[in-house]
């Protein structure tokens, strides 16, 4: 019944801190993706892997890596974190990156950086 | 990149009180989806569009795909408080996926 999982839920970091966010998903999905959600703009694509192996940059790569470290998990690294960073993140899966697929998403993990 | 304009931003509305509202876009797209997003939980799909004049219902919940593949309505008839909540619409073309900036559904006191 898991789904989609974000850890942590929220963090508060330091300008110049490091860190990752770990997102898993347990439906056998083979696409993931990584979005900010700003008041008023949405989700923005951040990157995205449409399968094992493989990363993509999206909308707003710019101070963010990602790492695909299996097909079970996708994780987000922020090497020098900025107050422009400061946001709530999700992750999210498909079956496959095929544009008829919708998104399952996880809970999200709030982010602010002083 | 490419660009949905979602509209309204917000909305009060009275229990009972039909809802309506739209994405367009300039660009043409395969898909439409309708989310809903509740306060500290992720998006949850709604609805899925995948034919051009496709018209799909979900209970209360009504969504179009319009002729011309570059626009998408939601409809929420007779709404409840439970309603509340951001709404978003995600048009998809290819490995091009794109969100709507959400209409945020609120209870009128």
């Amino acid at each position: 019944n898991a789904g989609v999982t974000q850890t942590p839920k929220f963090q508060v970091l330091k300008t110049g801190q490091s860190m990752t966010l770990q997102c898993a998903q347990d439906m056998n999905h083979n696409s993931m993706y990584w979005y900010r959600q700003d008041p008023g703009m949405g989700l923005r694509l951040i990157y995205y892997s449409a399968s094992e192996g493989t990363t993509d940059k999206g909308e707003v790569p710019n101070g963010y890596n990602v790492s695909r470290l299996n097909k079970r998990e996708f994780s987000l690294r922020l090497e020098s974190a900025a107050p422009s960073q400061t946001s709530v993140y999700f992750c999210a899966s498909t079956v496959t990156g095929q544009s008829n697929q919708p998104q399952h998403f996880g809970d999200g993990t709030r982010l602010s950086i002083l | 990149g490419q660009q949905l304009n979602q509209s309204p931003q917000s909305m009060f509305i009275q229990e009972g009180e039909d809802v309506s509202m739209n994405c367009t876009s300039s660009s043409i797209f395969n898909t439409w989806l309708w989310y809903k997003q509740d306060p500290g939980e992720g998006p949850v799909l709604l609805i899925a569009l995948y034919k051009a004049g496709e018209l799909t219902s979900n209970g209360r919940l009504t969504a179009q795909f319009g002729i011309t593949r570059k626009d998408s309505f939601l409809n929420i008839s007779a709404s409840i408080p439970s309603d509340v909540g951001i709404y978003f619409c995600e048009g998809n073309a290819g490995n091009m996926l794109t969100f709507g900036g959400g209409t945020r559904l609120m209870v009128k006191p």
